[in-house]
């Protein structure tokens, strides 16, 4: 079958905007969510988006939805050192996650 | 709310033995998620459980993996007998199915088999 795509790798440095992008298979998918991996820990639900949106605003997050494209992405901003991990993005199917492989994000001060 | 709970959290085995991981999902949750995940192949679903009734086990790799949910509160994954090729960090995560469908998940079961 097919797969979530994510880039594998990404760094910034302290302060700046980080952008994870991702591409998901299942058009019908009524939720797109975000995890984070921390070194040695399981992953934390960051946030979802349904996908009757296009945008969702979290704080410092900020989700964009492109469903013509597949396309998924999310928004770090003022991305610290303590942001450093990995990123999954996931696709509901059916009741289960269908995940990326991650995207490790690496905050340099 | 303890989240969920797995042990333990760290396995050494050597090759045959038989291993079983334990999972106890968030009180109330309705659905239990048993995910393998590995550099190679990052995170699969094994399988997963609806009011303790396996719905999909089509991830589970072969008959040496088995996975039982007795009741709402516990459930194990259990590998026999286990080869060096199931090493790997061991998840569960649980679900109320409804609203968003989000998934919680434990801190993970790292296995290594010998």
């Amino acid at each position: 079958g097919e797969d979530v795509e994510q880039s594998l790798f990404l760094s910034v440095r302290e302060g700046d905007s980080s952008v994870i992008n991702c591409t998901y298979t299942d058009s019908s998918s009524t939720y797109l969510y975000w995890y984070k991996q921390e070194p040695g820990a399981g992953l934390q639900l960051l946030t979802y988006i349904f996908s009757n949106m296009d945008m969702k605003q979290d704080q410092r997050l900020t989700v964009l939805l492109n469903k013509k494209d597949k396309h998924l992405s999310l928004r770090i901003a003022d991305t610290q050192t303590g942001d450093s991990a990995i990123y999954f993005c996931a696709e509901l199917s059916g009741y289960a996650l269908n995940f990326g492989k991650g995207t490790s994000l690496l905050v340099t001060p | 709310d303890a989240g969920v709970i797995q042990s333990p959290r760290h396995e050494v085995t050597e090759m045959g033995q038989e291993v079983t991981l334990r999972c106890k999902p968030i009180s109330g949750h309705n659905s239990l998620f048993w995910y393998r995940q590995t550099m190679m192949r990052g995170l699969e679903l094994l399988i997963y459980f609806n009011n303790n009734v396996p719905i999909d086990d089509s991830g589970m790799p072969e008959d040496r993996f088995s996975a039982k949910m007795p009741n709402a509160s516990f459930s194990t994954l259990k590998i026999q007998p286990s080869e060096p090729r199931d090493s790997a960090v061991y998840f569960c995560a649980s679900s109320l199915l409804t609203n968003n469908y989000t998934q919680y998940f434990g801190p993970g079961t790292r296995l290594t088999v010998l």
